[in-house]
């Protein structure tokens, strides 16, 4: 076990409807990535955030929205679901400082747009 | 833009025996990270080893190791004596220095390991 915990485990919402995720980061860690992973795909890499502020967005549209909190826990939240966005869904912390650390992932959450 | 490739879907081997998934990858920078991950069934990343480019000797984690081939964009990881937990999916993932430290992956290669 990693210490990064991700809710809720399993998730069923219908198109056009908005979703919360959320992540509780490894105590000490300062940072956090979000990546979405397709069926049968690699993770793809959706935002970081590093210190409450967003610090580099892959390539997804603005109805991924994210929020890190002072804890430095987090939420991506989706607008808008469509059925494309069905898939995994990753969260991994780290700590970025001096000395970088690796990054840490959870379970993830399973998505299913219907 | 980085790109990293994993050309074996699956691959199947038997319990004891060795295999080799690879990996290339492509970038202009000359100082990154290469990782391997296993994602088991329970769906959790699982960092299985690290290899640091300005490091020209393999890395080597018990049962795992890699060949690094900086020149080549080339990264392949070995299996010895392979187990029946080591069955999972394997995702071969580059990272750079800058600073937003995302990571890139591959498309995975699935192992099936064969008792």
């Amino acid at each position: 076990e990693t210490g990064v915990t991700q809710s809720p485990t399993h998730l069923i919402k219908t198109r056009g409807q908005q979703v919360t995720l959320r992540c509780s980061s490894q105590s000490g860690h300062n940072t956090v990535s979000w990546y979405q992973q397709a069926l049968g795909q690699g993770p793809q890499f959706i935002f970081q955030y590093y210190r409450e502020e967003e610090n580099g967005r892959g390539n997804f549209p603005p109805r991924f929205s994210g929020l890190q909190f002072p804890n430095y826990s987090s939420e991506l939240n989706v607008n808008a679901l469509e059925l494309d966005d069905s898939a995994l869904y990753l969260c991994a912390s780290s700590f970025q400082g001096p000395a970088n650390t690796e990054a840490f992932f959870g379970q993830g959450t399973r998505l299913t747009v219907v | 833009a980085q790109t990293v490739t994993q050309s074996q879907p699956e691959m199947s081997v038997q319990e004891a025996e060795t295999v080799t998934l690879s990996c290339t990858y492509d970038t202009s920078e000359s100082d990154y990270y290469l990782f391997w991950y296993k994602q088991p069934p329970s769906r959790q990343m699982i960092l299985v080893i690290r290899q640091e480019a300005y490091k020209q000797q393999n890395a080597t984690e018990n049962r795992f190791s890699v060949n690094f081939q900086k020149a080549a964009k080339s990264f392949s990881l070995k299996i010895s004596d392979s187990q029946l937990g080591d069955a999972a999916m394997y995702f071969c993932a580059y990272r750079s220095l800058n600073r937003d430290d995302k990571i890139i992956f591959g498309k995975g290669t699935r192992l099936h390991i064969l008792p």
